[in-house]
């Protein structure tokens, strides 16, 4: 069956380090692969996307890697900040649907 | 990016009641938008998928009677939960995608609705 899994339901990191987040799948031939970040009772707000030819893609202090051998998709926050606490969610875009991961509520510690 | 908005944010009702949502592109035209609940600590799942103008497809196990979705403008699609129950309170949310925006794949999420069904 199908499945979308990111590695963990939370995630604790000190203020300025590195987050790395993961999104693993099976059994689909997503097209794209997108990132989302979502506050509490809020809808998800769009931060990148990585199409399956592409290994790599960066925007200010977000970078994505797509490995289509490892179905896994790798989302990492350099320089951390407080700010950047909410859950991050992985979606997989195959035949134009979308669906999604269940999310990793990542914590920023000041 | 653009904008999607919601109405209401926030919805308290009494079982038995029906409840209608609204989903807004506001600055550009929605050729499909779609409809997601949400439970806490859960994935969004996907409900129904609608193009303007035609009947609203929906996911195995959501009950079309139950969950009407009518996409009758560019820019306006609505739920209603008909005869609500406990069990449909959730967070439901609506996105919209563009064919002219970012070469048709991006959807755009509206900020949710908080559905309570007391």
């Amino acid at each position: 069956s199908q499945k979308i899994e990111q590695n963990s339901e939370a995630l604790n990191i000190q203020e300025g380090k590195t987050a790395t987040l993961t999104c693993n799948y099976t059994n689909y031939s997503p097209a794209y692969l997108q990132w989302y970040r979502q506050d509490p009772g809020r809808g998800p707000v769009f931060l990148l996307l990585i199409r399956e030819n592409e290994k790599e893609k960066r925007k200010e202090r977000l970078k994505v890697t797509f490995d289509t051998t490892l179905k896994q998709s790798l989302f990492h926050i350099t320089a951390s900040q407080p700010a950047d606490s909410a859950t991050y969610l992985c979606a997989l875009v195959s035949a134009r649907q979308l669906t999604f991961g269940s999310g990793t509520q990542l914590t920023v510690l000041p | 990016g653009a904008v999607v908005s919601q109405h209401p944010s926030r919805v308290i009702c009494k079982s038995g009641t029906s409840v209608k949502i609204e989903c807004r592109s506001l600055d550009f035209q929605a050729t499909t938008m779609f409809w997601y609940r949400q439970f806490p600590k859960q994935s969004l799942m996907l409900m129904a998928t609608s193009n303007e103008g035609s009947k609203a497809t929906y996911e195995q196990g959501v009950e079309k009677d139950k969950f009407l979705i009518n996409h009758a403008s560019l820019t306006l699609s609505t739920l209603t939960v008909t005869s609500a129950h406990p069990e449909d309170s959730s967070f439901y949310i609506c996105s919209a995608r563009s064919g002219g925006l970012a070469g048709g794949n991006e959807q755009f999420f509206g900020p949710g609705t908080r559905l309570t069904v007391l």
